[in-house]
Formats: C-alpha cells, sequence, structure tokens
C-alpha cells in the first residue's frame, strides 16, 4: 500500500466552481501535512501547510483529519490560473526525516 | 522565487555512466532533501541531509550517494545508470526545527538516460 494515495483525476470544472481534492496516508505517526501545487514542467510550489485545526488562505481551505487519516484540499471560485497538479504531502518527521508525496491530482479549470 | 538553485538543468547520460547533480539551499537553511520524479507520478524521497550527514533515505539502492558540504549545498551522484533513472530530479532546502519543516523546491534537473 502506498504511504500516501490521491486520486490522479483529472478534474475538469468550470470558472468559479467550488473543487475538493481528498487524499489518505497510511503511517498513524506522520507529524506535518502539505499541499503543493506543481504546474507542468515545474518543480512543486508550497501552497499550504495543514493543520488539525484547518486553516484557510483565500478561497482555499486545508483540513486534516488525524483519526481517519486523511486531508483535505477545498478551492472556491475556481480560477483558469488554479489548473495545476495537487500534491499532498506527509511528513513523518522524527530522527530520520521523510517525506511522502502523492501522486498528484490534475485540476483543470475551463472557461 | 525559493532561493534554491540546481544544476545542470539538463542532462544527457547513457547506461552504465555516473552523474552529479548539484544543488544550493536557500540562505538560511540546513537540510537538503533530494527526490526523484518520473514522468506523471509525484516525486519519490531519495534521502536528506542535515548537517552534512544522510538524515533519512528512501527505497533507492546505494548506487544514489550524496554529500552535503559545510555551506549547506549539496549533491546527488549516481552510479552506474539504468535507463528507469530519466526523470526529474529535485532538490529541497528547509530548516530543521524539530520538526514540521517547509520545504522549498528548486527547477530541478531533467536527466535522460539513453
Amino acid at each position: 500500500r502506498k504511504e500516501v494515495e490521491q486520486d490522479p483525476g483529472p478534474f475538469n470544472v468550470p470558472e468559479g466552481a467550488t473543487v475538493a481534492f481528498n487524499c489518505t496516508y497510511s503511517n498513524s505517526a506522520s507529524q506535518s501535512f502539505f499541499w503543493y501545487r506543481q504546474d507542468c514542467r515545474k518543480e512543486p510550489k508550497l501552497l499550504m501547510s495543514v493543520y488539525s485545526s484547518g486553516n484557510e488562505d483565500g478561497r482555499f481551505t486545508a483540513q486534516l483529519n488525524r483519526a481517519s487519516q486523511y486531508i483535505s484540499l477545498l478551492i472556491r471560485d475556481s480560477k483558469l490560473s488554479d489548473s495545476a497538479t495537487y500534491l499532498c504531502v506527509v511528513n513523518k518527521g522524527g530522527n530520520f526525516n521523510k517525506f511522502y508525496f502523492g501522486s498528484g491530482t490534475k485540476l483543470n479549470v475551463k472557461p | 522565487e525559493t532561493g534554491v538553485t540546481q544544476s545542470p538543468t539538463h542532462l544527457i547520460k547513457t547506461r552504465g555512466q555516473q552523474v552529479t547533480l548539484r544543488c544550493s539551499s536557500q540562505s538560511g537553511h540546513n537540510t537538503v532533501s533530494w527526490y526523484q520524479q518520473a514522468l506523471g507520478q509525484g516525486p519519490q524521497f531519495i534521502f536528506q541531509y542535515y548537517r552534512e550527514e544522510e538524515n533519512g533515505r528512501g527505497n533507492f539502492p546505494p548506487r544514489f550517494s550524496g554529500l552535503q558540504f559545510p555551506n549547506y549545498s549539496s549533491e546527488l551522484n549516481v552510479n552506474a545508470l539504468e535507463l528507469d533513472d530519466s526523470a526529474l530530479y529535485l532538490c529541497a532546502s528547509s530548516l530543521r526545527r524539530g520538526g514540521g519543516e517547509t520545504q522549498y523546491f528548486g527547477p530541478g534537473t531533467r536527466l535522460l538516460v539513453l
């Protein structure tokens, strides 16, 4: 079983739509969680960290459910520029640090 | 941008050769991680260096090795290249403070093995 699993999509949505991505992780000892955005042929860029209390940054809201080992990202009022692949990242932390990326969920926002 | 730089940007090698990729971390960061990203996949963790020592390793064979220098820059070395080593190699720098560190990525090196 993969450490981090995501629905690969693609999610094809019209501008202005609300879209949600989910991610599950297998190791309950995981300590920190992130969403990254990756544009085609570019490096991943940090979108936001994810906290148990949930956090919001403008149109983006991230949630963490430790009991279900589940992370979500909600994008409201989608823009054309939101089209990208969204990567879920889990960090085990501890003395030997390991970061695990999901395979990514592709989002296409259409006019 | 992130301030993380990598060189070279592109590289073509043949099977059996050796390659060295380089990464300069963001100012103030003490940790560098290396990832391999195959087409259509998420980045796969190779290893992390903290204060010049390997501090975590993914499922990669020993022919993948690395170094971190006193200025926190880093190298990834791959020996005996195989066709499957063709990928985007990403380095990420972070400030290790006992947990919750955030990684910032460089633009990557695209390696093609023929």
